[in-house]
This record gives structure tokens, sequence and C-alpha cells, in this order.
């Protein structure tokens, strides 16, 4: 089985930096995905770690440590755009998500 | 740009109709997924397949039904409509035995059963 574990809700302030956590525990594991879905929407890929340490991609960053079975996104220079839920999904033979982060960005 | 299409993007339907979500993708994957998701909460798999005539339930029991008859092409079929159908139903599909597992959505198919 699997279980991941994400906070319900976050709010940050626009410009600011804000990470989301996710903790996971799996039987079997290939990689660890974020998504953002705004609301109504389909989520769409941000990120994907398959070895231990941080990978960026612009505003974005995501971490993995496999064997403490975490990761967080990192989002920085926050845009009111940015406002949406963050999930975070493992990898075994198919993708298994987390309930999501409400990602609320004030001005 | 992810080649994955559903239709109808909104269906309202009466109780006790038959309904089929549509789902194609061009992109040759092997792999697709149904996902049901209410709003605001999290989401559910409900049937995949990892190629032509390959249909597996997923974690959420569904009383739909699947069928792959060819590669690109994964319609979902909903006996009879009931309210507790009412969600939105999103397909993706993904590169079977690739690096990446990325799994690419469609628009999704928001239901609503009176």
């Amino acid at each position: 089985g699997q279980n991941i574990d994400q906070p319900t809700e976050m709010t940050a302030t626009e410009g600011a930096i804000v990470q989301i956590n996710c903790t996971y525990q799996t039987s079997g594991f290939n990689g660890l995905f974020w998504y953002q879905q705004h609301a109504g929407e389909a989520p769409t890929f941000l990120s994907y770690n398959v070895l231990d340490g941080l990978e960026e991609k612009g505003r974005f960053s995501s971490f993995l440590s496999r064997s403490k079975g975490y990761s967080y996104l990192l989002l920085k220079e926050l845009q009111m755009k940015d406002s949406a839920s963050y999930l975070c999904a493992v990898s075994r033979s198919d993708l298994f998500f987390g309930t999501g982060t409400r990602l609320t960005v004030i001005p | 740009e992810a080649d994955i299409y559903q239709t109808p993007r909104y269906l309202v339907i009466g109780t006790g109709k038959k309904i089929t979500l549509e789902c194609s993708q061009t992109m040759g994957h092997d792999k697709m997924y149904w996902y049901q998701q209410d709003p605001g909460m999290e989401l559910h798999l409900i049937h995949y397949s990892y190629g032509v005539n390959s249909t597996e339930k997923g974690d959420l029991s569904s009383e739909s039904t699947v069928s792959r008859i060819r590669t690109e092409h994964f319609p979902l079929t909903l006996e009879s409509a009931r309210p507790s159908h009412t969600s939105q139903y999103l397909c993706a599909s993904s590169v079977f035995g690739g690096n990446s597992y990325e799994q690419y959505f469609g628009p999704g198919t928001r239901l609503t059963v009176t």
C-alpha cells in the first residue's frame, strides 16, 4: 500500500517563498512527481525527482530524500497566478496522488 | 503540449441514462487512466489500461466500465447514471516503461446527473 501526506492548505504573500512538504510511505518507489492544478482544471506537470537532491526549474524547485520518504516543492517569487492546488504523486507501477495542498497567494 | 482530448467537456443528464465519456490521445502512449475528482477533493484512480485489450480497476470502486480496443482511445461508460456519479472525470496517458512516468491529463468532463 501507500500513504502520502501533504498539508491541506497554505497561504503566502505575493513575492515571497513557500515550501510545500510531502511525506510518503510506499512499497516500491520509482520517483516522485509534483503537479499543479488550478480550480476546475486538469493537473499539469511541474517536476519529477527520481534521485535524492534538488531539481530546479525556474521559480519552482523540488527536493527528494528517498531514505526519509520526504519531498518538498519550493515556489519562489510567488505570483497571484500560483494560487492553485499542488499535488504530490508517488510513482510505482502507476502514480498515486496525495490529497493536494491548496495554496492561496495574497497581495 | 500534450495531445489528449476528452468529450464532452460538460454533460448534464437524467438518472438512468447510459453515457459514454470519450478520451483520445495522439501520442501513442501505452498506458491510459481514468480519475474521478469531486470539487476541491483528491484524485481517485478508477480505471487504467496498460495497452490494447488491457483494462484494470483502480483504487476507487466505480460502477463504470472501460474498454481499450485501440491504443489511442479509452472510453468510459456508465450503463445507468445516478446522482452519485456527479463528478469531474479526468483521463490521462503515459508512456509505459520509459524513464519518466509523467502522466498527461485531458481537460476533463464535468458530469452532472439530475
